[in-house]
């Protein structure tokens, strides 16, 4: 079983609808990270959190640090969300550099 | 702007090559990354280096090589060691704090083997 789990691993929705991608960890944590991976491989950082809830424009991340559990949604979908996205936690600093572990993606799919 | 800087993009190798791959960043941050993925599998670290001379080995170093001469720039040479090198390799970096700091990745150079 991996460290950090992501559920679907595919979603195909239609333009408009709300998307959930759900992430599950079994090690401890300093911090969630969830990544956009574009079409052409590049990675962006969409959030960094240890608890509670953050929200950037129609994207919202939350966290329940006892449950182990993250969720990033996405609301009013749109074609240009269509990528790959990453969970991935930060399990342990060492001499500042992070270790971190990540989850294989969801591949999200939008359609116009 | 600021930003990590990867190159090249695309290259191809000979079995039996060793090739390196650039990584520049203008963040100033002192930690960097190197991570590959493979296909259906999740990022896997392969050196990390917290400051200027120094790096340590990640997950699957066999078969690799890093030098950290100057803060902005940390390379990786893949060797003619490494058994399966074609992947996608991606560079990342962040500040070097106790706590847990932002990532911010370059675009990757995706490496084939002929």
């Amino acid at each position: 079983k991996n460290e950090v789990e992501q559920s679907p691993q595919n979603l195909t929705a239609q333009e408009g609808e709300f998307i959930t991608i759900n992430c599950s960890y079994s090690v401890g944590i300093s911090a969630l990270h969830w990544l956009q991976q574009h079409p052409g491989g590049g990675i962006v950082s969409l959030f960094m959190l240890s608890s509670g809830k953050k929200k950037h424009g129609r994207l919202i991340a939350t966290i329940n640090i006892q449950e182990k559990h993250s969720s990033l949604h996405i609301t009013a979908s749109h074609p240009r969300d269509s990528a790959v996205y990453i969970c991935a936690v930060t399990h342990s600093i060492i001499q500042g550099a992070q270790k971190l572990v990540f989850g294989q993606g969801t591949r999200l799919t939008i359609n116009p | 702007d600021g930003g990590i800087t990867q190159s090249p993009k695309y290259l191809f190798r000979k079995e039996g090559q060793n090739v390196t791959l650039s990584c520049e960043q203008n963040l100033n941050h002192d930690a960097m990354y190197w991570y590959r993925q493979d296909p259906g599998q999740g990022l896997r670290l392969i050196y990390y280096s917290q400051i200027v001379n120094d790096f340590q080995k990640g997950d699957i170093a066999e078969g690799y090589s890093v030098s950290r001469e100057k803060k902005e720039s940390f390379p990786l040479t893949v060797t003619s060691a490494q058994k399966n090198p074609t992947a996608f390799y991606l560079c990342a970096s962040s500040m070097w704090a106790r706590m847990t700091g932002e990532l911010f990745f370059g675009e990757g150079s995706r490496l084939t083997v002929l």
